[in-house]
């Protein structure tokens, strides 16, 4: 496996189910994030982990908990969705460092339904 | 916090024409990048341009950070351009992109 990639590229839940989205970078870098696309809506930031530390939550309701065990692997747990939730769900990742921030790059996206 | 706004929304052309997006950003900003969404909702990496001008085949896209935009020059267009095109822009300690709401480009044969 090469860049980031993503698991599973679609779901279908419930409003009381509970699953996890999960992402992985092959890429060496040591920030991840998770994004969010809706139909109405720009893209927008929901998480950042770096070195493994989350760094900023972009006041994301408490039903999307994060997890980042390592520098390679993020989760985002979902529970008790909402149908607004259905989005696309991008995870990212990039190097930074002391000389400054980088590119970040995408993985291909969990589209996520709610009913 | 900083706005970014991308212009124009949606895009028609013909193969072959040629095209200009438009990026403006309200800061300074510590990292630009161009994104095209595919229709499977991938977004690929054009340019990472904060400032400056790069080339990568019919793309070219120029950064005037000073004046707080940036360009995607797209040339000899074909189908596959189609897609929506994402300008983002980082600033802050850690690289939290802000995106524009994207040109939508539709190349027709």
């Amino acid at each position: 496996e090469t860049g980031v990639t993503q698991t599973p590229r679609h779901l279908v839940m419930g409003m009381t189910n509970k699953k996890s989205l999960k992402c992985e970078q092959h890429l060496g870098h040591n920030a991840m994030y998770w994004y969010k696309q809706s139909a109405k809506k720009p893209l927008e930031l929901m998480f950042v982990y770096n070195f493994k530390e989350q760094t900023e939550n972009n006041s994301v309701p408490s039903r999307f908990s994060p997890e980042c065990p390592n520098s390679s692997h993020l989760f985002l747990h979902l529970h008790t969705l909402q149908p607004e939730d259905s989005a696309l769900y991008l995870c990212a990742s990039s190097h930074e460092g002391l000389a400054g921030t980088h590119e970040q790059f995408f993985g291909p996206g969990t589209r996520l339904t709610v009913l | 916090g900083i706005q970014v706004e991308q212009s124009p929304p949606d895009l028609i052309l013909q193969e072959g024409a040629n095209s200009t997006l438009r990026c403006n950003f309200s800061d300074s900003v510590n990292n630009l990048q161009w994104f095209h969404q595919n229709p499977w909702g991938q977004l690929i990496n054009l340019f990472y341009i904060p400032s400056g001008t790069k080339q990568n085949g019919r793309l070219s896209a120029t950064t005037v950070a000073t004046e707080r935009y940036s360009l995607l020059y797209i040339s000899s267009s074909q189908t596959t351009d189609s897609g929506v095109y994402f300008c983002a822009v980082g600033s802050g300690g850690y690289n939290k992109l802000i995106f524009g709401a994207g040109t939508r480009l539709a190349v027709h044969p």
